[in-house]
């Protein structure tokens, strides 16, 4: 199973943007990214997934290298409620299961 | 209406006991989940079964049976409870028929299990 390297933890001032770093050097041409967010005393849940291009939604930006051994999460104006914490995850196309690793806690102050 | 949904919340039980823990979803997802959140707050695959039947089963004591009774239900009993199952469990569905590329789970809110 293909491995992720994030920060164990990461601080941002509330209303700046926030680049959530994840390494993944061993990731195989058929591996989607995917982020998901826990947040206090709930389930994960999905932030954004990409391939190769880079992808925006209503929650974040996914930045991919062009190598594809690391990718960034940008939230562009962190709130309070983005405090939790960020997992970066590998998929294998045509696989089910997510091996998730230790995440990113981000810190907000406010 | 709650799109994936787990009972108990909390689960208090002493040790030797056997209890289950009960997952439903409402998104008409094919593949359901079962994870287990440690206090060291790591987050590992347990099983998972698509339209009933088992297709994930990572090393996990025979203590734990899971069940699918259909495809909206997934259910996990746990046989003669240890200290060390005490964890945070959570119950996830996604589609695998949407497409290989985008499978994206959908979590229920977690059962708190304390074995005492």
């Amino acid at each position: 199973d293909a491995k992720t390297t994030q920060p164990n933890s990461m601080e941002s001032n509330e209303e700046e943007p926030v680049h959530l770093p994840c390494n993944h050097s061993t990731i195989s041409g058929t591996d989607y990214i995917h982020w998901y967010r826990q947040l206090p005393s709930q389930g994960p849940e999905y932030v954004i997934h990409g391939l190769t291009s880079n992808v925006n939604n209503r929650m974040a930006s996914l930045a991919i290298a062009e190598d594809r051994k690391s990718s960034t999460l940008i939230l562009h104006r962190a709130t309070l409620r983005d405090a939790a914490v960020y997992y970066c995850i590998l998929r294998t196309s045509g696989t089910y299961k997510y091996i998730f690793g230790t995440g990113t806690r981000l810190k907000v102050l406010a | 209406d709650t799109a994936v949904s787990q009972t108990p919340k909390y689960l208090v039980t002493q040790m030797g006991n056997d209890k289950s823990i009960k997952c439903e979803q409402n998104l008409g997802h094919d593949t359901m989940y079962w994870y287990k959140q440690d206090s060291k707050k790591f987050l590992k695959i347990m099983f998972s079964y698509n339209n009933k039947e088992l297709i994930i089963n990572e090393t996990v004591p025979n203590r734990f049976s899971p069940k699918s009774p259909d495809k909206a239900h997934l259910n996990l009993h746990i046989n003669s409870l240890e200290l060390g199952d005490s964890a945070v469990y959570f119950c996830a569905s996604t589609s695998v028929t949407a497409g290989a590329q985008y499978n994206e789970q959908f979590f229920g809110p977690g059962t708190r299990l304390t074995v005492l």
